[in-house]
């Protein structure tokens, strides 16, 4: 099946830094993008869909100039974190979909902790 | 937007048959009803897909009654590995193409 590859697993940052999480789809080609945030204990909550060629779209609430996103090639989305805080410690999560696939893939995540 | 309704827990014991139901009353025309696995640290893993009626693959069961205003998955046999967090989402235009998770249920199975 599709495999979507999420990279670093995890990073360690200090406080005011920038962190970049990049997702990837092995096998097949994905114009969009999905970027989620999860909490321990808590559910995924999506923060921004990402498009190839084209700005990112942000659900309510995220901001847009803390969280990059960057979808400049057909297999890869990136997401950076700028100016991280404590507070922003948390899973990140990527998915995709396959054109043949019924359901969405995600990625392994990456968990990120501010120091 | 259609949103889901699941328990947010259950518990089961090893070799016994777990039924997961979760409602979604504002599903559209267009959607699928889609279940997904997530273990910790792990991103969420696709189990099974239906529109209506009865979808089984080698892993789960789901059942969609003729109104679709819920459905639910059927897991026989579990073990202690399917302990995790199970989620049903709506997935088509109701949504807008995104897909929105809820709360999940979260399985403890026991020896």
């Amino acid at each position: 099946g599709a495999v979507v590859s999420q990279h670093p697993s995890w990073v360690i940052c200090k406080s005011g830094t920038s962190v970049k999480i990049e997702c990837r789809s092995l096998d097949f080609q994905a114009t969009t993008m999905f970027w989620y945030r999860q909490f321990p204990k808590q559910s995924l909550m999506l923060m921004a869909t990402s498009n190839e060629g084209s700005k990112a779209t942000y659900e309510q609430g995220v901001e847009k100039d803390k969280f990059l996103i960057n979808h400049a090639s057909l297999t890869l989305s990136t997401l950076t974190v700028t100016s991280a805080h404590p507070e922003d410690s948390s899973f990140y999560i990527c998915s995709a979909r396959a054109p043949e696939d019924y359901g969405y893939t995600f990625g392994s995540g990456t968990r990120l902790t501010v120091v | 937007l259609a949103k889901t309704t699941q328990p947010i827990s259950m518990d089961s014991y090893e070799g016994q048959e777990v039924n997961i139901t979760c409602s979604h009353n504002n599903i559209a025309t267009n959607d699928y009803i889609t279940w997904y696995q997530q273990f910790p640290s792990q991103g969420p893993r696709f189990i099974i897909q239906g529109y209506k009626t009865k979808v089984t693959n080698e892993v789960a069961s789901l059942f969609i009654p003729a109104d679709r205003k819920s459905s639910t998955l059927s897991l026989p046999r579990v073990s202690l590995s399917d302990t995790a967090v199970y989620y049903c989402l709506v997935d088509g235009s109701s949504n807008t193409g995104k897909l929105i998770f809820g709360q999940g249920t979260t399985l403890q199975v026991k020896p």
